[in-house]
């Protein structure tokens, strides 16, 4: 049972680009979270969204950075025109729709990361 | 405010002795989650272990044990017999409601032969 996958794990991008971050939740798992971890700091969450819809965004900023979940395929993570300080570990987790009799109800899942630098 | 509070940028322990990493936490939910997490550098996020708000057993994995003191709010993570791969950064993260999952700044732990 394959866990959360992200790709790429690295991406290096210039100044203006822009990085598109994908992200495959756990099998079973409708929900997924965005969050971004900026060097020697903890994780901050940016969005969580469930299939075609967003949920909450609060933690995106208001400007570059969009994510989705279509119906088919991984959820995106889109950040246009990038500036150095998004230079950032980008990581995503999923959860299932409903609580589960795990060790949390409500557990993330996360991905081993998709690590940006911007020059 | 709900938040979660490492004191300890950075610790120190000599291989093979225990180690107590700091967390405490602030939320007025009722039912909320405890996480612990290691970092190693290769950046992925490891799931160490787990304490729910109404556990009254403090959780053991292994060498890790989570001091759960809920009066105090507090959820300190303790390794013992440390080893020289447990050099990591550690989190610990606090799931409020179903969807709400909030980290600390991390402490950097560093176990010298």
């Amino acid at each position: 049972n394959a866990g959360v996958m992200q790709n790429p794990r690295h991406l290096v991008r210039r100044r203006g680009q822009e990085a598109r971050l994908r992200c495959s939740p756990m099998k079973g798992h409708s929900h997924v979270y965005w969050y971004r971890q900026l060097p020697e700091e903890g994780l901050k969450f940016m969005v969580y969204l469930q299939k075609e819809n967003i949920i909450d965004e609060s933690g995106m900023p208001k400007e570059r950075f969009s994510a989705e979940f279509p119906k088919e395929g991984p959820s995106i993570l889109r950040i246009q025109q990038v500036v150095r300080g998004d230079s950032a570990a980008y990581f995503c987790a999923s959860s299932p729709a409903e609580p589960t009799s795990g060790r949390d109800p409500y557990e993330q899942y996360f991905g081993p990361g998709t690590r940006l630098t911007v020059t | 405010a709900q938040k979660i509070t490492q004191t300890q940028p950075g610790m120190f322990v000599q291989e093979k002795e225990a180690v107590t990493l700091d967390c405490t936490y602030d939320t007025s939910d009722q039912s909320y989650g405890l996480f612990w997490y290691k970092q190693p550098s290769s950046g992925e996020m490891i799931f160490l272990i787990y304490q729910g708000s109404y556990d009254e057993q403090n959780a053991t994995e292994g060498r890790y044990s989570l001091n759960f003191q809920k009066a105090r709010k507090s959820a300190n993570l303790v390794i013992s017999a440390s080893q020289l791969g447990d050099s990591a950064m550690y989190f610990c993260a606090m799931r409020l409601n179903n969807n709400d999952m909030r980290f600390g700044a991390g402490t950097r732990l560093t176990v010298k032969p």
